[in-house]
Formats: structure tokens, sequence, C-alpha cells
């Protein structure tokens, strides 16, 4: 059974630096991307990005791009999402979710979810 | 504001079918197939629909999708109190780089 299970719940204060994992199960985790998706309070999904965990490469949309860092580490089959200096509206819950390319890629199995809560 | 546009809700009664649409452009929806992604209160998102129409495994054929041009639809028949959840649809869009994009969601109330 494929599973992506996500670090808990974190509360931060501004300025500081978060990295929040995602571990993957049931599958061989070097073969499909880790996408990450942030889904701020009541609102929409939005894709930040992803990355392949064979070899760390990654992609990031422009909204994230320089604010955020994927990582991945093949021999824990994890990945992870690093903030070096986090703000008040990075107040969301992160997913990620593993991209299928069997056929058209996308994202079929996610994580449960981890709440990031950033305030003063 | 997102890149492709859902209304924000719908409602039907139980029994009834309900469309949910999302519009996209040329650099998506018109050249890349869609994906849609049930989410209920406090979960996860689950996937639905992938390559605009087909559905995985576990998914009952009350949920149909269908895509003209540069817009997608969601059909959901027979509905159920149970369907009750918010509903988002994706694809890939290339008019800068290649990334996924999702539309706005559509929360949908069975009546």
């Amino acid at each position: 059974e494929v599973q992506l299970v996500q670090s808990g719940a974190e509360v931060k204060k501004p300025g500081e630096s978060l990295r929040i994992s995602c571990k993957g199960s049931g599958y061989t985790f070097t073969n499909n991307w880790i996408n990450w998706v942030r889904q701020m309070p009541g609102k929409g999904l939005e894709w930040m990005g992803r990355i392949d965990p064979s070899d760390s490469y990654s992609n990031y949309a422009p909204s994230f791009e320089g604010h955020v860092t994927f990582s991945a580490d093949k021999s824990f089959s994890t990945a992870y999402l690093q903030w070096r200096t986090l703000k008040v509206a990075d107040t969301a819950i992160y997913y990620c979710a593993r991209q299928n390319c069997d056929g058209d890629c996308k994202p079929d199995f996610w994580g449960q979810g981890t709440l990031v809560t950033v305030s003063s | 504001q997102s890149v492709l546009t859902q209304p924000p809700s719908v409602s039907a009664a139980p029994g009834q079918k309900v469309t949910i649409s999302c519009s996209g452009s040329s650099t998506n929806i018109g050249k890349n197939y869609v994906s849609w992604f049930q989410q209920f209160p406090g979960t996860a998102p689950k996937l639905l629909i992938y390559e605009t129409y087909k559905r995985p495994s576990g998914i009952p054929d009350r949920f149909s999708g269908s895509k003209s041009g540069t817009a997608a639809t969601l059909a959901i028949t027979g509905l159920q109190t149970g369907d009750e959840a918010d509903y988002f649809c994706g694809t890939w869009d290339s008019s800068l780089s290649v990334f996924w994009v999702f539309g706005g969601g559509t929360k949908l109330t069975v009546l």
C-alpha cells in the first residue's frame, strides 16, 4: 500500500527556520517525483513545485522560488520542505503528493498534511 | 487568482446530477490532460479523475470527467450527502515553464 506520512504540526515565530518531512512507503521512492502543495487557511491548493528523489533535481513554482527549498534523502525514502526565514504568511497546511507518470503525470497519493503556524 | 477558474460553489439535491466547470487556456487545459481532486474538511485531497476522464480504482462511475477545448467538466450523478466536499481541477501549464496549476476549488453542497 502506497503511503506518504508527513511530520507533525509546527508552531514557529517569524524569522525562524523550519524543515518538514514526507516519508514514502509501499513503492520504490526514487521512481516517483514528490510534489509539494500549500493550502492556506480556508483557501485552495497551490502547487509549490516538485523534487525527483533519485537525484534531488527540483522545479519550483515562480511564487515559491527562492523562499523554500526541497531536498530528499533516498536512503530514508524521505522528502523535505525547508524554510530559512519563516513569515506569518507561511501559515498553512503543506501536503506532499507522489507524482505518478503512468500515462500523464499527476499527483496520485497524498500525505496527510503538515500544519505550519507562524505567529509572534 | 487561480490560473484555472472554477465556480466557488454548486448545489443540488440528493439523487440529482451536478456539473463543475474548470476553465483554462491554450497553455494548460487546451493541450494537457485534466485531473480532479476531492477534499473533505480536515483531510488531504484525493485523486478522483485523471487523464481527463479516467477513474482510479475504487472511484465509483457516478463521477465522470470530460473536456472541450480549454474547459473541463466534472459530473457527479446520483448525488449522495457523502459527496459534499470541495473539488479541485488541476493540470500542467506551459506558459513560462512547465508547472502544475490548480483551480480555485468548488464547494459542493448536497441539499
